[in-house]
């Protein structure tokens, strides 16, 4: 699967839009994309995930470019509850079905 | 639903020792997956299951086995303790595989450290 790189941190003001990118220039055609977030010391949670369309969910949106090449997790308003590691990961099924988690972006939700 | 559940929670080895650590889930998933995570890194896949009696090796397989033998549990083992296996264990589980439908739900974790 294609690998995926992020900004080691990010800093968002409660109440306001976080946007985390994510690039994933060398993904292929069959490979979706996908997000979770780990909160200190809990499991990996599951936000959303996408091939090529944009798609939103009640956790989240996720806006992936025309040529794939890059996405974007938007957290429309967030709270101090945001403040977790994010990780994008690329997965196309193939193979064994690791999801591959890489370091992420820890995103920190400030008062 | 309690998803995944693991146990214990936290657990402290001797070098040497053996241990099982337990995962469920009550989501009728026929795909169970164990990882670890060593601190201030990502996750690494150890073991994985396709459904009841199938198994297979992740991306680090060593010093550790597993058994299927239910759908609902997927315990993990460790024959003898040694202290690169300190670390977070997570327990997951997916209704299937396939590239636009593996969301993976996964268990609180077990802190294991080997002195």
């Amino acid at each position: 699967d294609a690998k995926t790189t992020q900004p080691t941190s990010m800093d968002c003001a409660e109440g306001r839009a976080a946007n985390l990118p994510c690039n994933h220039s060398t993904i292929s055609g069959n490979e979706y994309v996908y997000w979770y977030r780990q909160i200190h010391s809990q499991g990996p949670q599951y936000i959303i995930h996408g091939l090529k369309n944009n798609e939103t969910n009640e956790m989240a949106s996720l806006i992936i470019t025309e040529d794939r090449k890059s996405s974007t997790l938007i957290l429309p308003h967030a709270t101090l509850r945001d403040t977790a590691v994010y990780y994008c990961i690329a997965y196309s099924g193939a193979g064994s079905y690791q999801l591959t988690f890489g370091k992420g972006t820890k995103l920190s939700v400030i008062p | 639903n309690a998803g995944v559940t693991q146990t214990p929670k936290f657990r402290i080895l001797k070098i040497g020792q053996s241990m099982t650590l337990q995962c469920t889930q009550d989501m009728n998933h026929n795909y169970m997956y164990w990882y670890r995570q060593d601190p201030g890194m990502g996750l690494k896949l150890i073991y994985y299951s396709v459904g009841a009696g199938i198994t297979d090796k992740g991306e680090v397989p060593n010093g550790y086995n597993v058994s299927r033998s239910t759908t609902e549990d997927f315990p993990l083992r460790l024959e003898l303790a040694a202290p690169s296996q300190t670390s977070v264990y997570f327990c997951a589980s997916s209704y299937s595989r396939v590239a636009g439908g593996n969301e993976q739900f996964f268990g609180p974790g077990t802190r294991l450290t080997v002195l």
